[in-house]
């Protein structure tokens, strides 16, 4: 199965800055079917990009994905104080689907 | 709004099988462009894709679990169910289930339930 290794394993950054999230594949994704889910304590994952760079429906524009084949990014472009999280990554290109193990998004 | 709603036993027994439903309300599970999906997150662990079933009966599971895993689909009560059997304290996790749209050959997780926990307890 394809493993997806997120990085950092904590970022902690303060609103207004840029933060940068990596994942990274043991395998290269097929269609670069891969999806960053955003998920707060207490609440269900909520999709923010699919595809690699595709932002989902009312997701904001600071949030981009970047990347491909086994190497993929998410940008937060200024944090706001509702966008400290845990960021998984997910690979859909090949069965079975697999996740990254997260990253946690502080405040500093 | 799509809602998906777990239900089921929060204690089993080793050894024992699981069942559990997700019912799904403020959409069709009979929809063509949909798949319904069971995750699973063991305490401390990452999630685990465990398999996906459309509205028809067919289905695609984890590798890993393809040998306990049963899911089914009640198109009349817009429902679809996962059964795992032979469990092990390594099955305890929290269980979302989640509607996923059809891309191409694949599927993208859209929608989550919020997930029930499920501990393998003597």
């Amino acid at each position: 199965e394809n493993v997806l290794t997120q990085s950092p394993g904590t970022l902690s950054l303060s609103p207004g800055e840029r933060a940068t999230l990596s994942c990274r594949a043991s395998q290269s994704i097929s269609n670069n079917y891969l999806a960053w889910y955003q998920q707060k304590p207490g609440q269900v994952p909520r999709l923010l990009i699919y595809g690699a760079s595709s932002r989902a429906t009312g997701i904001p524009v600071r949030f981009s994905g970047s990347g491909s084949g086994t190497d993929f990014i998410l940008t937060i472009g200024r944090l706001e104080p509702e966008d400290f999280a845990v960021y998984y990554c997910q690979q859909y290109g090949d069965s079975p689907y697999t996740f990254g193990q997260g990253t946690k998004l502080e405040i500093k | 709004q799509l809602q998906l709603q777990e239900s089921g036993p929060g204690l089993v027994k080793p050894s024992e099988t699981l069942s559990l439903t997700c019912t799904v309300s403020g959409g069709s599970i009979s929809s063509g462009n949909y798949w319904w999906t069971w995750v699973r997150r063991p305490p401390g662990q990452r999630l685990e894709w465990i398999g996906i079933i459309n509205y028809s009966g067919r289905t695609y599971y984890n590798p890993s679990l393809k040998s306990r895993v049963v899911m089914s689909v009640d198109t009349s009560e817009n429902q679809f169910s996962l059964n795992l059997r032979s469990l092990t304290a390594a099955d305890t996790a929290v269980y979302y289930c989640a509607r996923a749209v059809q891309v191409t050959a694949s599927s993208l997780i859209e929608d989550w339930g919020q997930g029930t926990l499920v501990t393998v307890s003597s």
